[in-house]
């Protein structure tokens, strides 16, 4: 079946704009995580949405980031005036339950954000 | 908090020998532990998990890793490696409450033939 999808692959902005970053999950699965991988380093937590709530937003770096769920599949990432330290790869995942022990969670390719 | 750390950034093994990729954690109680493979335009793939019982778990591609709670490791390994191997492996560690992984900062395999 479909794996999780992340739109768009590759995403260059400038200085001060701002982004959405997109993620469909597999469905019905009611867990759906978010995280950044900077270059060279292992992926780092952003949030954590069970369903249409986000359970756990304690890793967003500041109020410029904010990620919604509006009917529990779709989510989107947004940043506000970017910064050139925002450049990352920003991975979601999914996965059929919440909790690192319930079910494992299915990577997308992430999207790559570079930030001018 | 838990933390990760993968010694080594890089590794460079022969096609056919053995492999052992290091993962030290800490962590105040028993962890769920996993190892995930990246490999180039692909997204992260679980390998296999400790989550508790025996020691030593067995995952997918022949890899298995050791859980030692008295050297605070969970190493994974190889008997014999394939050029399809070569990518880059992640450690994680989650706390049993929890909804988040932490993760290592990678190793990058690399195979010669």
């Amino acid at each position: 079946g479909a794996g999780v999808s992340q739109t768009p692959s590759n995403k260059v902005t400038e200085k001060g704009k701002y982004v959405e970053l997109r993620c469909d999950p597999i469905s019905g699965h009611t867990a759906l995580y978010w995280y950044r991988q900077s270059l060279g380093q292992g992926p780092e937590f952003l949030i954590y949405f069970q369903g249409t709530g986000a359970a756990d937003d304690s890793g967003l770096p500041n109020d410029r980031f904010f990620a919604v769920r509006p009917e529990g599949s779709v989510s989107t990432l947004k940043i506000q005036r970017t910064e050139r330290g925002d450049s990352a790869v920003y991975l979601c995942a999914s996965s059929l339950h919440g909790g690192v022990y319930n079910s494992p969670l299915h990577f997308g390719n992430g999207t790559r954000l570079t930030v001018t | 908090a838990q933390s990760v750390t993968q010694p080594d950034i890089h590794i460079t093994v022969s096609e056919g020998a053995s492999l052992e990729l290091r993962c030290n954690y800490s962590y105040g109680a028993t962890p769920y532990l996993f190892w995930y493979v990246q490999s180039p335009g692909q997204g992260l793939q679980l390998l296999l998990k400790y989550f508790s019982g025996d020691t030593l778990v067995q995952g997918i591609k022949g890899f298995e890793a050791e859980f030692k709670r008295s050297q605070s490791s969970f190493n994974l390994r190889k008997p014999s490696v394939h050029w399809s191997d070569a990518a880059e492996y992640f450690c994680a560690v989650g706390a049993r409450e929890g909804n988040k992984l932490v993760f290592g900062a990678g190793t990058i395999l690399r195979v010669k033939s």
